[in-house]
């Protein structure tokens, strides 16, 4: 069945380290993106790619690096310059040529730091 | 710039209660596309509705009904007959002049026996 995979979903991180969140999906969709979401805050973008190779920041992209090197995979770093990485992040992905049709979403990753 | 303000922060009802969740939008774009998901305990969000611009019809499908009014920007959500297994956190999503999909802060619907 297509669809987007996030692991792990459960992640701890000790202060100070970088840890990456890995998204994959097998639909072909051009774009993909990734959204954290806080208690009472909704989703908020931190990085989109609508394209190999090319990606832009989204409105928290502070402390976060992505990459797409391949059009099926999107991972997200959460650095230590992320003052609160405590979060659920979630993963999507949508068809250039029907993205008005909205995202398709993984179940998310919960990334705790201890 | 596109904004959605879900005022209702969270909802508790008894099974069989009729619910409804407001979604207001804002955007100057004359074409857009209106969306709800829903977020169970799971974490994923489901895609529920996409709404275009140009189409007012309200829309039913089976106990969910969405209420689109463009003179008061607002895109509502009614569960009728509500069920446990509707407890979730939805959110409203507008998407206008082809750009990122932007979210309402969601609503916490919580269904009791």
């Amino acid at each position: 069945d297509g669809g987007i995979t996030q692991s792990p979903k459960y992640l701890f991180r000790k202060e100070g380290q970088n840890v990456t969140l890995s998204c994959e999906q097998n639909l072909n969709h051009d774009a993909m993106y990734w959204y954290r979401q806080d208690p009472g805050q909704g989703l908020r973008l931190i990085y989109y790619s609508q394209i190999v190779n090319d990606f832009q920041k989204g409105d928290i992209a502070e402390g976060y690096s992505v990459s797409r090197e391949k059009k099926e995979s999107f991972p997200l770093t959460v650095t230590s310059a992320q003052k609160n990485p405590t979060a659920f992040y979630l993963c999507a992905s949508s068809s250039q040529m029907q993205g008005s049709y909205g995202y398709t979403f993984g179940s998310g990753t919960r990334l705790t730091v201890v | 710039a596109q904004k959605v303000t879900q005022a209702q922060t969270e909802i508790s009802v008894v099974e069989k209660e009729d619910v409804t969740l407001d979604c207001v939008y804002e955007t100057r774009d004359t074409t857009y596309y209106l969306f709800w998901y829903k977020q169970p305990p799971s974490g994923e969000l489901v895609f529920l509705i996409r709404r275009n611009s140009f189409d007012e019809q309200n829309e039913i499908s089976g106990r969910y009904s969405w209420n689109f009014q463009k003179s008061t920007s607002s895109f509502n959500f009614t569960i009728t007959a509500s069920q446990v297994v509707d407890s979730a956190v939805y959110f409203c999503a507008l998407m206008a002049g082809f750009q990122k999909l932007v979210f309402g802060t969601g609503t916490r619907l919580l269904v009791s026996p």
